[in-house]
């Protein structure tokens, strides 16, 4: 089936570590997106990448950092900068940035700061 | 700038009655508009999307919405409403056009009582 996945489905991190959060698709789609979900506040966007080796900073891009290597990943670090990181994130793909086309998302992660 | 709206945090309504879940928008231009659904701890579902055409759209679960451009309003209907539909909810907005990402709302909760 094609769809996008991330793992894992809970991740607790100790203040002032580093954790990286995976996002994989096979559904071929060329955009990728990263969110964060706070009660209350929607969806933020953190980072979003067009094309492979490229990306842009989101509204919310302080303290997290991406890479695009491969048009299937989009791995989003957490890093000890992120000063309140406990949220819900959410990864989605679309088959072109912008446009007509909706966004599919993945199951989420949520993490936790201990 | 582009902003959704969604006025109400919590709707209920009565199995078999009608429902409607609010949204507004503000965008320069010409909008996109979608609606999404989300189960607890899961990511978002894509219900359905105006692009052009009828103001009226019809999307997955026998939801719809009608896209009113006087009033800026892009609402969610359905004819007569299922406990499984008690969900959380989003709006969303894309300026038509634009290679900006989507603008959410901040969701409202939808109980759908026996």
């Amino acid at each position: 089936d094609g769809g996008i996945t991330q793992s894992p489905k809970y991740l607790f991190r100790k203040e002032g570590q580093n954790v990286t959060l995976s996002c994989e698709q096979n559904l071929n789609h060329d955009a990728m997106y990263w969110y964060r979900q706070d009660p209350g506040q929607g969806l933020r966007l953190i980072y979003y990448s067009q094309i492979v080796n490229d990306f842009q900073k989101g509204d919310i891009a302080e303290g997290y950092s991406v890479s695009r290597e491969k048009k299937e990943s989009f791995p989003l670090t957490v890093t000890s900068a992120q000063k309140n990181p406990t949220a819900f994130y959410l990864c989605a793909s679309s088959r072109e940035p912008g446009g007509r086309t909706e966004a599919f998302f993945g199951q989420g992660t949520r993490l936790t700061v201990v | 700038a582009q902003s959704v709206a969604q006025p109400e945090d919590q709707v209920n309504v009565a199995e078999g009655n009608p429902l409607t879940v609010k949204c507004t928008y503000s965008v320069s231009g010409n909008p996109y508009l979608f609606w999404y659904v989300q189960y607890p701890n899961r990511g978002l579902q894509f219900l359905l999307k105006y692009i052009t055409g009828d103001n009226l759209v019809k999307g997955s679960y026998g939801f719809e919405a009608e896209f009113n451009k006087s009033q800026t309003s892009f609402h969610l209907k359905k004819p007569s409403a299922l406990v499984s539909d008690s969900a959380l909810y989003f709006c969303a907005v894309r300026r038509s056009g634009s290679a900006r990402q989507l603008t959410f709302g901040s969701g409202t909760q939808l109980t759908v009582l026996p």
